[in-house]
């Protein structure tokens, strides 16, 4: 069981809007430690998708956003695009096990 | 092109033990901290081990500990982690990410495959 906890899976249909949402506690993402998020397409490694709760890397579009209230935090993409169906993955850090933890994945399927 | 390319993956018995090995490029690797992460097949991704810039530093998830060791040569720009006694829960695709912020990995290798079976 993952200390930061995801929904397994979300749907969506091409040009709609997703949320996918990351649960934590009080000795990660309510401890104030950033939540970060991943993008893995099928047979690939992992991507950076936002960093610092809501910060975007370069090459990374708009209609991708991050956000972070207490001790959850949310990954919305809007304009749902094929591309985008993959496992997505929030990831932060946890000052009591003293280790960087992840979510369990959510699969995002566009219908 | 910025980038990190693992190698040393293979099928090794219980109880054996491995080498994996990461080689970066294109950027200042001994002013990052770098992390091993692995996923098991069909699994999601977990936090292996990290080490500091310096390597002075390191840091291992309890699956691991006592087991695993990373360490870093700056002079070859290679990220190293040493696995004994493997176990079939060690199982996994390992990736080494480069570490920014303290805090996020924003650059992947492709990753190595470790099976670990009889």
């Amino acid at each position: 069981q993952s200390v930061l906890t995801q929904p397994p899976s979300v749907s969506g249909a091409p040009g709609q809007r997703v949320t996918i949402s990351c649960t934590g506690s009080s000795s990660n993402i309510g401890a104030g430690y950033d939540v970060h998020w991943y993008q893995q397409l099928p047979g690939t490694a992992p991507k950076l998708l936002i960093y610092g709760n809501s910060n975007r890397p370069s090459g990374v579009p708009d209609r991708i956003s991050g956000s972070k209230s207490g001790t959850s935090a949310s990954l919305a993409i809007t304009g749902l695009q094929a591309e985008d169906e993959g496992n997505y993955y929030c990831q932060s850090y946890d000052s009591s096990l003293s280790v960087w933890v992840f979510g369990g994945g959510t699969k995002l399927t566009v219908l | 092109e910025v980038q990190l390319l693992e190698s040393g993956g293979g099928l090794v018995q219980p109880g054996g033990s491995l080498t994996l090995s990461c080689a970066a490029s294109r950027f200042t690797f001994n002013t990052y901290a770098m992390s091993w992460v692995r996923q098991a097949p069909g699994k999601g991704l977990e936090w292996v081990s990290h080490i500091s810039g310096s390597g002075g530093n390191t840091n291992y998830a309890d699956s691991v500990k006592g087991r695993f060791t990373i360490s870093r040569d700056t002079s070859k720009n290679t990220l190293y982690l040493q696995m004994n006694s493997l176990r079939g829960e060690d199982t996994a695709i390992y990736y080494c990410a480069k570490v920014s912020g303290s805090s996020w990995f924003d650059l992947w290798g492709r990753g190595t495959l470790v099976t670990v079976a009889s």
